[in-house]
């Protein structure tokens, strides 16, 4: 089964400039899950999706982070403009609703590797 | 409300030793309850889950039981391998809602 894929890996960019991070969920997820992983705050949530409506936005640091999710197999998760400040490492995961499947981890991807200069 | 509070790291083990991370929760309804490891460079990837009190999830060595009275779901490992340093991760899933609550993650190192 293919995991959760995001894109690109790696991602060295200059301040100021636009950055988009993608991801494709395992199929048949309901719920879509952006975050972010910094030495300093580990694990922070801030986004999630459910069926490709946003659901808890609370956890974007700020204005200039933007997500959506066009469809149900595609998201992105948009900094403009980028700062020195956002470099860290980006999850996307994927999991179905709690309902009967409450046992049901979330998956995953490899994340990409954000370095804003 | 929901949280996990996990044992801080980071840990330093010789090979062979006995490994136990702590890890005590609050939650609403009747979660479940994850371990996920993460290697250097790589996702979070589930190591064990368990479903309901006194459950035990397991998976390549490493256990964990479902403690409701104690509101506990600490992982312990037999027989540490250099292969297992990683960091490691607490969750949880309530029944009430679709999010999942992680734990800050404790760092094993495991030496020769």
């Amino acid at each position: 089964d293919a995991g959760v894929i995001q894109s690109p890996r790696h991602e060295v960019t200059e301040m100021g400039q636009e950055v988009t991070l993608r991801c494709k969920p395992i199929s048949g997820h309901d719920y879509l899950f952006w975050y972010r992983q910094t030495m300093m705050r580990g694990l922070e949530l801030l986004i999630y999706f459910n069926n490709n409506v946003p659901i808890d936005d609370s956890g974007m640091p700020e204005d200039r982070f933007s997500a959506k999710m066009p469809n149900a197999s595609f998201s992105t998760l948009k900094i403009q403009p980028s700062e020195p400040r956002d470099s860290a490492v980006y999850f996307c995961a994927s999991s179905f609703a709690s309902g009967t499947r409450i046992d049901q981890p979330q998956h995953f991807g490899d994340g990409t590797r954000l370095s804003i200069l | 409300g929901n949280s996990v509070t996990q044992m801080e790291g980071p840990v330093t083990l010789s090979e062979e030793a006995f490994l136990t991370i702590n890890c005590t929760y609050t939650a609403t309804g009747y979660p479940s309850l994850f371990w996920y490891v993460q290697y250097p460079g790589e996702g979070l990837q589930l190591l064990l889950k368990a479903t309901k009190a006194d459950d035990k999830g397991s998976n390549k060595g490493f256990e964990a039981t479902y403690r409701k009275e104690t509101t506990s779901f600490h992982l312990e490992k037999g027989s540490v391998q250099v292969s297992d340093s990683a960091v490691y991760f607490c969750a949880l899933r309530s029944n009430t809602g679709n999010q999942f609550y992680f734990g800050t993650g404790t760092s094993l190192t495991v030496i020769p």
